[in-house]
């Protein structure tokens, strides 16, 4: 059964640092998102990313976050200067189509820790 | 805005017995909604969803979910909990035309054996 897989399971990097988180979406899915979730809080939507640009984002989603889908295969998260409130779940997803009925795929995630 | 609010953070059943996994909505129009589980180190798997079609909504491993406009909630119940439905479960609203997903804030079921 096709998966989205998202690489690390576990990165730990220092405040102020970058760093890119990588997702594989499901081969024909043309809708791509990421979201995370804070240790004992909601998950979050951060953006969403059709037709190579974003089509929706959060207010999470500031200055310091981009996303790119440099290949047509990987759908990357890059956080440019890490804070310490940055520590969470990220999970990427992915959809057929956009619309209230999709069932979104998601992976197994990548757990953040900032130091 | 919408929302989801799920009533209970923690769910322990005994395996054999019902389970009851609460959720309330909140839609300013008709809402596409979701359950999703968590196994540990697993992604989040779609257990099953409401489309409009039908108010009682059946998923995968047994579980079902009714919608009552009325009371504005979506709780998912299963007739005999598992060993393996041990899980964290997730009631998600869909938001937006581009699938946009709102989630509750979680329940963690516990079965004992």
């Amino acid at each position: 059964e096709p998966e989205v897989t998202q690489t690390p399971s576990h990165q730990v990097t220092q405040m102020g640092q970058e760093v890119i988180l990588r997702c594989v979406p499901i081969s024909n899915h043309l809708y791509f998102y990421w979201y995370r979730q804070i240790l004992g809080q909601k998950v979050e939507f951060l953006v969403s990313f059709y037709n190579n640009e974003i089509s929706e984002k959060s207010e999470i989603f500031d200055d310091q976050f981009s996303v790119e889908r440099p290949d047509g295969s990987n759908f990357t998260l890059k956080i440019r200067s890490t804070k310490l409130e940055d520590s969470a779940m990220y999970f990427c997803a992915s959809t057929t189509e956009g619309g209230l009925w999709t069932e979104a795929f998601f992976g197994q995630g990548t757990r953040l820790t900032v130091v | 805005a919408q929302s989801v609010t799920q009533l209970d953070s923690h769910v322990s059943v005994s395996e054999g017995t019902p389970v009851l996994l609460r959720c309330n909505y909140s839609s300013s129009y008709s809402p596409s909604l979701f359950w999703y589980v968590q196994h540990p180190n697993k992604g989040l798997q779609l257990l099953l969803k409401y489309t409009s079609a039908a108010t009682l909504v059946k998923g995968i491993n047994g579980f079902e979910a009714e919608f009552k406009k009325s009371e504005t909630s979506f709780h998912l119940t299963k007739p005999s909990a598992h060993m393996s439905d041990a899980a964290e479960y997730f009631c998600v609203v869909s938001d937006t035309s581009y699938g946009k997903l709102t989630f509750g804030q979680g329940t963690i079921l516990t079965v004992h054996p």
